[in-house]
């Protein structure tokens, strides 16, 4: 079951400007996590926010949570070429003990310089 | 360094063959994850294993197969039950218990039947 939905599906920019992504989920979630997959590569952890937080920062990487509406949002500041890649947001909702993760279907992002 | 190795890369299967992805970790993790990855979509949990020696079905194990004899290791077997086999296969492992469940994830196999 597909728990966090991305959007937009593809975001087109020149560097140096910034890029949002958003995701919406369905059900309370224990954290949120953010990864990036360059293209035929494995995925790399970002960032993760926990459900008692609301904001946070990691370099030029902000997220926001706002469990009231089921959403986050991953601002990339300053983008460069070097930030082409899809990024998924991942939910935790599983008990603990028993913890999956689930993936949306990515947001590709390209940067053009 | 520590990491996750998968392997091969890319791998060609004729129809009603079996195929073997394997995986192996030096992160001392206690977790391992399978996901598949079709083009433009997410990632959906095939198998996943907290211990050695046991391993529950994710969201789409039909047509898998999944060992965990090592700590280190967690090979995948697609086998002929498989009807669309055709895909990006992923590794994942994490410490469980952690509280938050972070993945490190191997770089990918790719199958295509032929």
């Amino acid at each position: 079951s597909q728990q966090g939905e991305e959007d937009p599906q593809a975001l087109s920019i020149q560097e140096g400007e910034n890029a949002t992504m958003n995701c919406s989920y369905k059900t309370s979630i224990n954290n949120l996590q953010w990864y990036r997959q360059n293209s035929g590569r494995g995925l790399v952890h970002l960032i993760l926010i926990r459900s008692n937080e609301r904001e946070k920062h990691s370099g030029r990487l902000r997220v926001t949570l706002d469990t009231s509406k089921k959403s986050s949002s991953l601002l990339i500041t300053a983008s460069r070429a070097a930030d082409t890649a899809s990024y998924f947001c991942a939910t935790d909702n599983t008990p603990p003990g028993y913890s999956t993760l689930t993936f949306g279907k990515g947001t590709m992002l390209l940067v053009s310089p | 360094d520590g990491g996750i190795t998968q392997s091969p890369k890319y791998l060609f299967r004729k129809e009603g063959q079996n195929v073997t992805l394997s995986c192996e970790q030096n992160l001392n993790h206690d977790a391992m994850y399978w996901y598949r990855q079709d083009p433009g979509q997410g990632l959906r949990l095939i198998y996943y294993s907290q211990i050695v020696n046991d391993f529950q079905k994710g969201d789409i194990a039909e047509g898998y197969s999944v060992s965990r004899e090592k700590k280190e290791s967690f090979p995948l077997t697609v086998t002929s039950a498989q009807k669309n086999p055709t895909a990006f296969y992923l590794c994942a492992s994490s410490i469980a218990g952690s509280g938050a469940n972070v993945l490190t994830f191997g770089a990918g196999s790719r199958l295509t039947v032929l």
